[in-house]
Formats: structure tokens, C-alpha cells, sequence
């Protein structure tokens, strides 16, 4: 049963700062990987999806990093802003259907 | 292109009644999964379903919970006889296969039971 776990729950950093979101998973046998980002009160916007043949994927200021083989793959976020502030959901795909989500990380940026 | 879309966006139903919750998915997709969100929690899958056929149900409440996608129309959440445990948030998602292109979700159904 693949599990996902993301750390940490929450994170607090102040304007500028360059910051890594991490997300683990226990069955290397994905499918792909996807970021999202859940404002309060609202549904799931995709940031970056990942293959499960890339090693990374990159927008604007967003890095996805992909690692099978050790069941990780991280969020870099560069020069963050406080419109950044919200949740990041990863999310594991199995190869025929379903994600499995992790918690999240409740990110708060401070002017 | 609309994207998912779900509504109600709010739903307030009393003890006991039906929730009907609706999700169309995004045009030229024919693939679609509901989830749900309880406060401060992640998403939990529920089901996957294509047309006129499910998938994967395994994360369904064996009771009073059921979903359809038929050849016409939106994907249907239904539940019966709610209780105050079924508020949550309720998401949709689409895909245009078998999730290889990853998911789109819709803004979700917000389910409360007083």
C-alpha cells in the first residue's frame, strides 16, 4: 500500500527566503508525481507533474525533484513571496488509476 | 475549456437527508475521481470511475455512499442519509487517461450537516 508523507506540516519563513518542500512515498513503483497547491477554502491547482521517467521538472520559480529509487522527491521554491503562502499537496500516481495524497505542508511566507 | 466543474460549491443538508453532489469533467476527458478533504486533513480517494463503468471504489463507506458516471451527463456523488461525519470537502478530479497526463481537480463541494 504506497504511503505518502510530507515534511514538515508547516513552515514559516520570511520574504526572499529560498525553501525546500519534501515528499516521501513508500512504493517506488509510481506512475508520476504531481504538485499541487490548495489555497483556503478552495480546490487543487496543479504547479508541476513528473514523470516517473524525468528526474525533475521546472517552472518559473518552482523545481520538482524526482527520486524512485529512495521514494522522495522535493519542492524547491526560489525567492518566495507571500502570495507563495498556502497548502502543497504532493501526490503519488499508481499506474492505472488513483493519487495517493500526503498531507501537505502549510506554508506561511512574512513580508 | 471550463476545466472540472462541480457544484454546488456549498451544499447544507440536515441529518438524514440526500447529498447529491456533480462534477463535469473536462471536455475530452473520460476519466474521473472523487475525493474527499475533512478539515485540517489530506485528500482521501474514494473512487475512480469511467464512463458508465467504476474502476475503483476501494475508498468508498460501504454504506450510504454510492457514485455513477453515465454515458450522458455528470459524474454523480451520492449519500444517503447524511450524518454530521459526512461534512467535508468534496473533490473531483479528471484526467484524460489513465492519470498519465495527472489530474485536473475542480474547485469542490463543500458539504456541511447540521
Amino acid at each position: 500500500k504506497q504511503e505518502v508523507t510530507q515534511i514538515p506540516a508547516a513552515l514559516s519563513v520570511p520574504e526572499g527566503e529560498n525553501l525546500v518542500l519534501n515528499c516521501s512515498f513508500t512504493d517506488s513503483a509510481i506512475y508520476n508525481l504531481q504538485w499541487f497547491r490548495q489555497d483556503p477554502g478552495k480546490g487543487l491547482t496543479s504547479l508541476l507533474l513528473i514523470q516517473s521517467s524525468q528526474r525533475e521538472q521546472t517552472s518559473g520559480r518552482l523545481n520538482a525533484s524526482l527520486d524512485k529509487s529512495s521514494g522522495r522527491s522535493t519542492l524547491y521554491i526560489a525567492a518566495s513571496q507571500p502570495g507563495d503562502s498556502a497548502t502543497y499537496l504532493c501526490a503519488v500516481g499508481r499506474s492505472n488509476n488513483d493519487m495517493r495524497f500526503g498531507a501537505g505542508t502549510r506554508l506561511t511566507v512574512k513580508p | 475549456n471550463a476545466g472540472v466543474m462541480q457544484n454546488p460549491r456549498h451544499l447544507v443538508r440536515r441529518r438524514g437527508q440526500e447529498a447529491r453532489l456533480r462534477c463535469s469533467p473536462m471536455k475530452g476527458h473520460s476519466h474521473v475521481y472523487w475525493y474527499r478533504q475533512l478539515p485540517e486533513e489530506g485528500l482521501k480517494f474514494m473512487v475512480y470511475l469511467q464512463k458508465e463503468n467504476i474502476i475503483d471504489e476501494s475508498g468508498m463507506p460501504k454504506e450510504r455512499f454510492s457514485a455513477e458516471f453515465p454515458k450522458e451527463g455528470p459524474s454523480i456523488l451520492r449519500i444517503q442519509q447524511v450524518v454530521r461525519g459526512d461534512s467535508a470537502a468534496y473533490f473531483c478530479a479528471s484526467s484524460p487517461g489513465q492519470g498519465g497526463d495527472g489530474y485536473t481537480f475542480g474547485s469542490g463541494t463543500r458539504l456541511t450537516v447540521v
